[in-house]
């Protein structure tokens, strides 16, 4: 079993839709959490960072961790064609250097 | 203005070849890494440093050994390619080791 399981999709949404994204962990000594956004040849790019259960809000984007299910979501509003990409998750423990990924989801949002 | 950027961007060489790719970040982050991205796109750590000291070293061949020159630098150098070592090669810089990471555009290393 890994250690960070993603669907990888892939997803497709009307443009407007509210885009939901998740990922499950085994290891329960993560901490921090974060969305990377992958843009077709391009590298990743933070989209959100968060540090232990919580929600946390930047604009159309909405990163939730519920810690006792193991359990990280991404919610992006208002879906625009321009957020079509790869959404990976990835997380770490205090005492890690290393995150580990998920596979990433590939977003498709039609115009 | 980049923030990380590695050169070249693509590479196509022959089976048994050595090359390098380099890495250079302009935000002044102590820590950098190697990333290996599969065709699947799955993200594999390879390496890092931080402060020019190796802290993340993981199982990949000794055919693949990094170098930091200084905080700035990353490179990495592949001896004796092999089929098997096309991917996208990501570097990436943080502040501190773990912390949210700023990826350069890749490298596609294609084998042939």
């Amino acid at each position: 079993q890994k250690e960070v399981e993603q669907d990888p999709g892939p997803l497709s949404v009307p443009e407007g839709a509210i885009v939901s994204l998740n990922c499950t962990y085994s290891n329960s000594a993560f901490q921090y959490f974060m969305w990377y956004r992958q843009y077709s040849r391009k590298g990743p790019e933070l989209l959100m960072y968060t540090y232990s259960s919580g929600n946390k809000e930047d604009g159309r984007f909405t990163a939730q961790v519920d810690k006792s299910s193991k359990y990280i979501s991404l919610f992006i509003r208002d879906s625009q064609p321009s957020d079509s990409a790869t959404y990976l998750c990835a997380m770490k423990s205090s005492n890690d250097y290393k995150l580990s990924f998920g596979a990433g989801t590939t977003v498709t949002v039609r115009a | 203005d980049t923030a990380v950027s590695q050169t070249p961007k693509y590479l196509v060489t022959q089976m048994g070849n050595d090359k390098s790719i380099k890495c250079e970040q302009n935000l002044g982050h102590d820590t950098m890494y190697w990333y290996k991205q599969d065709s699947k796109k799955f993200l594999k750590i390879m390496f890092s440093y931080n402060n020019k000291e190796l802290i993340i070293n993981e199982t990949v061949p000794n055919r693949f050994s990094p170098k930091s020159p200084d905080k700035a630098h990353l490179n990495l150098h592949i001896n004796s390619l092999e089929l098997g070592d096309s991917a996208v090669y990501f570097c990436a810089s943080s502040l501190e080791p773990g912390r949210g990471q700023n990826f350069g555009p890749g490298t596609r290393l294609t084998v042939l």
